[in-house]
């Protein structure tokens, strides 16, 4: 079965300073991945999908990710954090057999002043 | 505006009594889903629709129903809830299920608490 796992539950970094957000993946043949954003009382919103090809996405707001098949990585990454930038992220990978997307357990980013 | 709408978004409902939480989009997507949020599992698939009058369960069905009598319309209904349903529920939905790589478009959410 496909899974993703988000190891850190928070994530603190300081504004203007670059971000990280860590994301792993497990997946039988080639992933799908996926990130969202979710703002406090709105639901996910799509930030970037790999699918194949470029190992670097770019995405919306500022936001890349980067795709690593060796060490079965999906991170988020942005140059300069922003205030606006806390929220809930999730990483997700699709599950084919099942038609839906498999999420992991989500990472909340604090970007403080 | 191409949305997914929900309704209600917050909910406060005692033991037993049957509620339905609608779900609506306007972007003609033949796949529709239900999932629930809950802290530290992240998004769990409740049921999922591939096109009008084809549902089928997602990892965690029981106590849910669904229909799909319309390609716009998506209802989750629960016909007895229970304690153990409070939670977050996102609707969602996206075009062609065979194209695998589009991504998901989601509802603003319902947060529902069952006393």
């Amino acid at each position: 079965a496909q899974s993703v796992a988000q190891p850190e539950d928070q994530v603190n970094v300081a504004e203007g300073n670059p971000l990280t957000v860590k994301c792993t993946y497990s997946v039988s043949g080639n992933p799908y991945l996926f990130w969202y954003v979710q703002y406090p009382n709105r639901g996910l919103q799509f930030l970037l999908k790999y699918i194949t090809g470029d190992n670097l996405v770019k995405g919306s707001y500022g936001f890349e990710a980067e795709f690593n098949k060796s060490q079965t990585s999906f991170h988020l990454k942005k140059p300069s954090a922003l205030v606006s930038d806390s929220a809930l992220y999730f990483c997700a990978v699709r599950d084919f057999g099942f038609q839906k997307l498999v999420f992991g357990t989500g990472t909340r980013l604090l970007v403080s002043p | 505006e191409a949305q997914v709408t929900q309704n209600p978004r917050y909910l406060i409902t005692v033991t037993g009594k049957k509620l339905t939480v609608t779900c609506s989009q306007n972007m003609n997507h033949e796949y529709m889903s239900w999932y629930r949020q809950d802290p530290g599992l992240g998004l769990r698939q409740i049921y999922y629709s591939m096109n009008v009058e084809v549902t089928d369960k997602g990892d965690v069905p029981e106590g849910y129903k669904v229909s799909r009598k319309e390609k716009r319309n998506f209802p989750l209904i629960l016909e007895s809830p229970s304690p153990n349903q409070t939670s977050l529920y996102f609707c969602a939905s996206s075009p062609t299920p065979s194209n695998s790589y589009n991504e998901q478009f989601f509802g603003p959410g319902t947060r529902l608490t069952v006393l």
